[in-house]
């Protein structure tokens, strides 16, 4: 079957830096996003690795590793505002999207 | 970016009726989704709007219960039929872009409570 696992929640501190990783097993791989998502809003894009290697972005980077199955999202200079639900999403081999649950991130001052 | 939006933003139904939410994009769009999410939950994908055809369903999602219109690039509906409890949830619209990353931006959302 399809599955995409990352952390339930994670907590950090404001001004510091997290990592949160996404590991997947599908069939097929075209495509590896993330995606932000505050409570009670609709998600938006934040970045999308096909290649393995890093990505940056500003505060935030995403690495993929495909051999490993294996992303994360960085995120530096966290700020009160980054507090929100982080989404990893694969493409398969048949261009669908599938979803993982979504970590959900704590900022403490 | 597309801009969606979505209407109605939530709503309180009573069990056994139906609900029909829109969803409008500024700009003509290829790929329309529809999506569910649960409390605490990801993201479910119902439903693949196709513009003049039949909507292409996922599995444990049937036109039954999710029909779902598409009449033009721009527009699609979806009805949540028969209302329960369960049917709880927010609805999201999706649009699929053109770009190299083929990401989606979503719409609002619609809130639905099913008493």
């Amino acid at each position: 079957g399809q599955n995409i696992d990352q952390p339930t929640e994670m907590t950090a501190t404001e001004g510091a830096i997290v990592q949160i990783n996404c590991t997947y097993q599908t069939s097929g791989f075209n495509g590896l996003f993330w995606y932000q998502q505050h409570a009670g809003e609709a998600p938006t894009f934040l970045s999308y690795n096909v290649l393995d290697g890093l990505e940056e972005k500003g505060r935030f980077s995403s690495f993929l590793s495909r051999s490993k199955g294996y992303s994360y999202l960085l995120l530096k200079e966290l700020q009160m505002k980054d507090s929100a639900s982080y989404l990893c999403a694969v493409t398969d081999s048949n261009y669908q999207l599938i979803w993982g649950a979504g970590t959900k991130l704590i900022i403490k001052p | 970016s597309a801009v969606i939006s979505q209407k109605p933003s939530r709503d309180i139904c009573q069990r056994g009726t139906s609900l029909t939410i829109q969803c409008q994009v500024d700009s003509q769009v290829t790929m329309m989704f529809w999506y569910r999410q649960q409390p605490g939950q990801s993201l479910t994908l119902i439903a693949t709007a196709n513009q003049g055809s039949e909507a292409t369903y996922e599995s444990g999602f049937v036109i039954d219960k999710f029909p779902i219109s598409r009449p033009n690039l721009t527009f699609s509906t979806l009805t949540v039929s028969n209302m329960s409890p369960e049917d709880s949830s927010i609805y999201l619209c999706s649009v699929g872009t053109e770009s190299s990353y083929n990401e989606q931006f979503f719409g609002p959302g619609t809130r639905l409570t099913v008493l």
